[in-house]
């Protein structure tokens, strides 16, 4: 059971370039998030979903777009990197009343 | 946007001290009170989840209680180790979402 997996750990990014991370759960829950952390400023909701083809924004969701076609899959896609995007990117799921499961994070620089 | 918010930033104790943090959420439309444990370079891993007003939870020298009324939630550490020394989240769930404070980092001094 391989629970939250996030790809890649590490990017760099140019201004201006595209990219998409990718985020798979296999434990079939049907709540995932996306959250950036800067420094000292704990976890922003970026967007959530709650079910295969339903998302919705979170609180810092401009730059950013989701996509949840399956129950398993969550990308998020930056279309036109800033350097105010620079930040350690994490996706999370939830089921329920159980805690949120985290993946292992990306750490992201745009240059 | 929910404002929730954690008290103290950060906290150095030394090891066998006991101690606490507060985390402060809107008391309207409450669903569920989570926290979290976060090490340095990993992943923040669930600690409680906390849904009624009155809960108490306990996981061996940690525990947490909630008051949906007013709105907040204490952590408790008895008899802190220097492997309790992490940030530690607490997140408002909404029904659909779930918004994080900013932690408080705990350290302990052995």
């Amino acid at each position: 059971n391989a629970g939250v997996t996030q790809t890649p750990k590490f990017r760099i990014l140019k201004i201006g370039q595209s990219m998409t991370l990718q985020c798979t759960q296999d434990m079939n829950h049907n709540y995932m998030y996306w959250y950036r952390q800067d420094p000292g400023m704990g976890l922003k909701l970026i967007y959530y979903s709650v079910g295969a083809g339903i998302t919705d924004k979170g609180e810092v969701p401009n730059g950013y777009n989701v996509s949840r076609s399956t129950t398993e899959d969550f990308p998020l896609r930056l279309e036109l990197a800033a350097p105010s995007q620079t930040s350690v990117y994490f996706c999370a799921s939830t089921h329920g009343s159980r805690g949120a499961f985290f993946g292992q994070g990306t750490r992201l620089t745009v240059v | 946007i929910l404002n929730v918010e954690q008290s103290p930033q950060s906290l150095h104790v030394q090891e066998g001290d006991s101690t606490n943090f507060t985390c402060s959420f809107p008391s309207s439309n409450f669903y569920a009170l989570h926290w979290y444990r976060w090490e340095t370079a990993k992943s923040p891993e669930a600690l409680f989840v906390m849904t009624l007003n009155g809960d108490e939870k306990k996981k061996g020298r940690i525990s947490a209680t909630l008051n949906t009324k007013e709105g907040y939630s204490y952590l408790y550490i008895k008899g802190s180790q220097p492997e309790d020394s992490a940030t530690y989240l607490c997140a408002f769930g909404g029904a659909n979402n779930l918004f994080f404070g900013t932690g408080t980092r705990l350290t302990v001094i052995p």
